[in-house]
């Protein structure tokens, strides 16, 4: 089975903290998305990459910044945390164009931001 | 720009009666289209998808969606609800078979079933 995982479920952070999110994928995929959840705004693409040490920017990519330096793992990392990013984050991961293939998801990683 | 539109941000129905969640789209290329369902506490799960060929598809949980090109409309269906269909489902788009890009989502329908 494919396995996405975010290493972090739960985290509390307080405002101005640069918080890291984990994500590690074990198909050897050449595509993973951070995806920002929030109630009645569905899933937001914030960063996506297609190949290590390559990004792309999604739709609410402000405040936020990417980095994979190895295909396994794409980490998200907020410079500096605001109360407004408090959500659900979720990563996720596919392998070559993305239209054909499955995208597989993490569980998610809970931010809250005091 | 690629969009999708869920109708309506909940449906509830009883249990054994026919589920229908409502998804249309924008796409100025052939879309690939998918559902995706979350459980409480949980990532997102492939329901089904829509890449070529046959447009009744036919996915897991005993779902079934149809894309309608000319109603630019890709409906998921289930013919009777049971109470662990309760769960939040996105519909989703990306363009078709390009590299390097992402899939874009509704903003969710919850799903209720009532005994």
């Amino acid at each position: 089975d494919v396995k996405v995982t975010q290493s972090s479920r739960y985290l509390v952070k307080r405002t101005g903290e640069k918080v890291f999110l984990e994500c590690v994928q074990d198909m050897d995929h050449e595509n993973m998305f951070w995806y920002r959840q929030d109630p009645g705004l569905g899933l937001r693409l914030i960063y996506f990459s297609y190949d290590v040490k390559m990004k792309e920017k999604g739709d609410i990519p402000e405040g936020y910044s990417v980095s994979r330096e190895k295909k396994e793992r794409f980490s998200l990392i907020l410079e500096s945390a605001s109360t407004n990013q408090t959500s659900m984050y979720l990563c996720a991961s596919s392998s070559g164009p993305t239209g054909r293939n499955t995208i597989y998801f993490g569980e998610g990683s809970w931010l809250t931001v005091v | 720009a690629q969009s999708v539109t869920q109708l309506g941000s909940h449906v509830s129905v009883s249990e054994g009666a026919l589920v229908l969640l409502r998804c249309n789209y924008s796409s100025s290329v052939p879309p690939y289209l998918f559902w995706y369902v979350q459980y409480p506490n949980q990532g997102l799960q492939l329901l089904l998808k829509y890449t070529t060929g046959a447009t009744l598809v036919k996915g897991i949980n005993g779902f079934e969606a149809e894309f309608k090109k000319s109603e630019t409309s890709f409906h998921l269906t289930k013919p009777s609800a049971h109470m662990s269909d309760a769960a939040e489902y996105f519909c989703a788009v990306s363009k078709a078979n390009q590299a390097g890009t992402a899939l874009i989502f509704g903003k969710g329908t919850t799903l209720s079933v009532s005994s």
